[in-house]
């Protein structure tokens, strides 16, 4: 069964630093990956979907790459801001599935 | 354009009782998903709809039931609650069938069972 790891659990940085959050999955024959974002008390917010055949995806200051190969996505944020600070969660389709399979997210905080 | 919609946002309820969660969507999507998300878990799949008059299970689907009488509405019901259905429900939908598109999320109903 396809699993999805999401390191680290919680990460807290200063504002206008860049950082990367993590993703990776057990099983590479993936359709494509998302990026979500999500707020306390809220529903999710698609970010980014990177397509199996794509390395990456841009939007804004957000950046995701994907090594399907060895199982890994990153998401960039530049310059953060406290408007950045939420939970992000990544999530994988498996090739032949008709569900997401996802993380336990990364719950980030930008301080002010 | 509302997106998807769900109702109620909370709800109590005691354990035996039965209860439909509302979700709707305005976007003429095909498939329509519900998740439930617990705490140090992903969120994972209840049941998940390809079109009208389609259902079939995801990983989770014990103690829940589905219908799809439209394209726009696929409500949840939970037939008997049990307090190991308190979790917050989500319900997606996205353009076209299968799980490969964008997914768009409702906000949420937070349930308890006691």
């Amino acid at each position: 069964k396809q699993e999805v790891t999401q390191i680290p659990a919680a990460l807290s940085v200063p504002e206008g630093e860049n950082l990367v959050l993590n993703c990776s999955f057990t099983d590479s024959a993936i359709y494509n990956l998302q990026w979500f974002r999500q707020d306390p008390g809220k529903g999710l917010t698609s970010l980014l979907l990177i397509q199996s055949s794509q390395r990456e995806q841009t939007s804004g200051r957000l950046n995701a790459s994907l090594d399907k190969s060895s199982g890994r996505s990153t998401l960039y944020i530049a310059a953060s801001q406290p408007g950045d600070s939420a939970t992000y969660l990544c999530a994988v389709t498996q090739t032949g599935a008709n569900n997401l399979f996802f993380g336990t997210g990364t719950r980030l905080t930008v301080i002010p | 354009n509302a997106g998807v919609t769900q109702t109620p946002k909370f709800q109590v309820l005691k354990t035996g009782q039965s209860m439909t969660l509302q979700c709707a969507q305005d976007m003429n999507h095909e498939y329509m998903s519900w998740y439930r998300q617990d705490p140090g878990m992903g969120l994972r799949l209840i049941h998940y709809s390809v079109g009208a008059g389609i259902t079939d299970q995801g990983e989770v689907p014990n103690g829940y039931n589905v219908s799809r009488s439209t394209t726009e509405d696929f409500p949840l019901r939970l037939l008997s609650a049990a307090p190991s259905q308190t979790s917050v429900y989500f319900c997606a939908s996205s353009y076209n069938e299968g799980a490969a598109y964008e997914q768009y999320f409702g906000p949420g109903t937070r349930l308890t069972v006691t």
